[in-house]
């Protein structure tokens, strides 16, 4: 099974649409990461969240940690087309080194 | 240009062949982290560096092998390969722990054939 979980797996919108990605799991973490990855690039950090309950805005994305730090959601406000691509979390239990990433998102935005 | 170069970008070789990957880390960052991405694994945790040390592990299979350089540069080797081992290659580089993101190169395809 996996330890982070990403819903949906797929999203298809009309430009200018609004969209939420959600990523859940049932451990606790003491950070968590989003990335957007393109076709054949490798992914790219959108933003780290630390503190139960923080939200962080980065233009139209604003992306919600939750209170236990066990879940985070990313919503996208009047999407483009340029904010297509694969969106996935990352986080890192506190005892652990590695980095664990979920299955991702795609996301497509039609003009 | 993310600071994190990966050589070769693409890479066809036949079953039961040797590759070495390549992969050089953002300057200043001295760890170095290698994932591997599938259509049905996703992304899945391989191997971490720190400063020459291996630090951590993943579900990296047997007939693969890392190492990290005293100029920080890192090499994955992957040797009796398979069909089921073509895949995305990624290295990833930060700071000491990462706690704050990675910056992964662009990567290296490789298709077993």
């Amino acid at each position: 099974t996996q330890l982070l979980e990403q819903s949906p797996q797929f999203l298809s919108i009309q430009e200018g649409e609004n969209l939420t990605v959600y990523c859940n799991s049932s451990s606790v973490f003491s950070s968590l990461q989003w990335y957007r990855q393109e076709p054949g690039e490798g992914p790219v950090l959108l933003v780290t969240v630390v503190t139960g309950g923080e939200v962080k805005k980065l233009k139209r994305l604003t992306f919600q940690f939750g209170d236990a730090r066990k879940d985070s959601s990313l919503h996208i406000t009047a999407a483009q087309t340029g904010d297509t691509g694969l969106y996935l979390c990352a986080a890192r239990r506190s005892n652990d080194y590695k980095l664990s990433f979920g299955a991702g998102t795609t996301v497509t935005v039609r003009a | 240009d993310s600071g994190v170069t990966q050589t070769p970008k693409h890479l066809i070789t036949a079953t039961g062949q040797r590759v070495t990957l390549r992969c050089s880390p953002r300057s200043g960052d001295l760890s170095v982290y290698w994932y591997q991405q599938s259509l049905d694994q996703g992304l899945q945790f391989l191997i971490q560096y720190y400063n020459g040390e291996e630090r951590a592990k993943g579900n990296i299979l047997e007939r693969f092998s890392a190492q990290q350089f005293p100029d920080l540069h890192s090499e994955l080797n992957l040797s009796s390969l398979e069909l089921g081992d073509s895949a995305l290659y990624f290295c990833a580089s930060s700071e000491v722990q990462g706690s704050y993101g990675y910056t992964f190169g662009s990567g290296t395809r490789l298709t077993v054939v």
